[in-house]
């Protein structure tokens, strides 16, 4: 089965709003990575957080590594912010980097 | 365990000088990937390969990199003129697809 499950699949919001996405995870993750892939397909690295919380600009993540979860957190959406966020994690001394399927956001002016 | 090849481990260069790295995919997988990983442990997307085509780039890449995966040979990724900021681990996977990444040992580039 799917090793790295996030939710919702899709969201839409009204610029201004805040989202919550959620990564899952079935395997021991010595590091969990969110990624943001723009409309045109590029990705860059938004944060990792193996464990705890992070702030980054609008961004904040919270992993609970016992519970294998993690959460990005977006406020005061923007137009920009448009694409889709890739959980990753980093399987234990393994090299393997798993992706999720993604959570496609919208934000529409 | 992964079966990713990169070459050489550790590169030294000078401001201004071109810096080569390859790198050989797992057999098998037609899909390669190049990041550049931070002190932070967050990588960088650079660029993507299916077979020997380009599928997605960014444009520090396209604007500074040179990028080729021939058939039959190992991949490359070169910096034209390298700086200070280039200074990096940069990593190569390889996958069937789109998900699972196998990562190769890396690259680290120190620009003087």
């Amino acid at each position: 089965g799917q090793q790295v499950q996030q939710s919702p699949a899709s969201l839409v919001l009204q610029e201004g709003e805040n989202a919550e996405l959620q990564c899952n995870f079935s395997s021991t993750a010595t590091q969990l990575q969110w990624f943001y892939q723009s409309p045109g397909g590029s990705l860059v690295s938004l944060l990792s957080n193996p464990s705890g919380t992070k702030h980054t600009g609008r961004l904040t993540s919270t992993t609970v590594t016992k519970e294998r979860r993690s959460s990005l957190h977006i406020s005061s959406s923007q137009t920009t912010d448009s694409g889709t966020y890739l959980c990753a994690i980093d399987i234990s001394n393994t090299n393997k980097v798993v992706f999720g399927t993604g959570t496609r956001l919208q934000v529409l002016p | 365990n992964s079966k990713v090849i990169q070459t050489p481990r550790y590169l030294v260069k000078g401001q201004g000088q071109k810096a080569k790295m390859r790198c050989i995919p797992e057999k098998g997988h037609p899909v390669v990937f190049w990041y550049q990983q931070n002190k932070n442990n967050e990588f960088k997307f650079l660029i993507n390969f299916q077979n020997q085509e380009v599928l997605q780039q960014i444009d520090m890449t396209e604007k500074r990199f040179s990028a080729e995966c021939p058939s039959n040979s190992p991949c490359s990724l070169e910096i034209q003129s390298s700086e200070a900021g280039d200074s990096a681990l940069y990593l190569c996977a390889s996958s069937r697809g789109q998900d699972t990444q196998y990562f190769g040992p890396g690259t680290r580039l120190l620009v003087l």
